[in-house]
């Protein structure tokens, strides 16, 4: 139980274009979500939390005009990475926090994303 | 604030040997200990995580690893790697209370060599 679906699992894109990245929990009701980023070789570091409904709070440093998060329903948080450019080529996570479960997570099998 | 420090960034390890991947944080707040393990272009899978009681924790796939509150440690262990334990291993810690965000270190790149 638990599984946080993320898609897509890769994607290239082109400068200045957007992509959208989703993960939906498929089997609860995830009411905060994580996101984060992951550099080759590097730890994740998180990009912004978001709770259903409202809006999400962003780490010091992320410009939340370039990474859009929506997390409208319960089982459905997305990432729009905005004009997107070659610096913003990485490895995306989301990760859900299991309600109820104390210290629970549970993770997206991430997306690369390639800017060209 | 939290913070995470894994102090081996690579541990290379003969297959069947006993390994320990190290792991010191830093709260002014109780926190939960988790260690996660990542395979290449994956997500995270929870090894095993530290919420109270026993400092002695075990998880999944044979490791285990202990809380060590004077220290501020939560070091992972396994007694007998195999091939497959090669991954990258992730130490994270969640305040109790608040954001409850997870932190993470570094990470360690554990390579099990034949």
């Amino acid at each position: 139980g638990a599984v946080v679906s993320q898609h897509p699992s890769w994607v290239i894109c082109k400068s200045g274009t957007s992509v959208k990245i989703e993960c939906r929990s498929l089997d609860f009701q995830a009411t905060t979500m994580f996101w984060y980023r992951q550099f080759p070789k590097q730890s994740l570091m998180l990009m912004a939390t978001s709770n259903e409904g409202s809006k999400a709070t962003y780490e010091q440093g992320v410009e939340k005009d370039k990474f859009l998060i929506n997390h409208a329903s319960l089982t459905l948080s997305t990432l729009t990475v905005t004009s997107a450019h070659p610096e913003d080529s990485s490895f995306y996570i989301c990760s859900a926090s299991l309600q109820g479960v104390y210290g629970g997570y549970t993770f997206g099998s991430g997306t690369r994303l390639t800017v060209v | 604030a939290q913070s995470v420090t894994q102090l081996d960034s690579q541990v290379p390890v003969f297959e069947e040997a006993p390994v320990e991947l190290r792991c010191n944080y830093s709260s002014s707040v109780s926190v939960y200990l988790f260690w996660y393990v990542q395979y290449p272009n994956q997500g995270l899978q929870l090894l095993l995580k530290y919420l109270s009681g026993s400092t002695l924790v075990k998880g999944i796939n044979g490791f285990e690893a202990e809380f060590n509150k004077s220290q501020t440690s939560f070091h992972l262990r396994k007694p007998s790697v195999h091939i497959s334990d090669t991954a990258e291993y992730f130490c994270a810690v969640s305040a109790l209370r608040g954001a409850q965000k997870l932190v993470f270190g570094q990470g360690t790149r554990l390579t099990i060599n034949p």
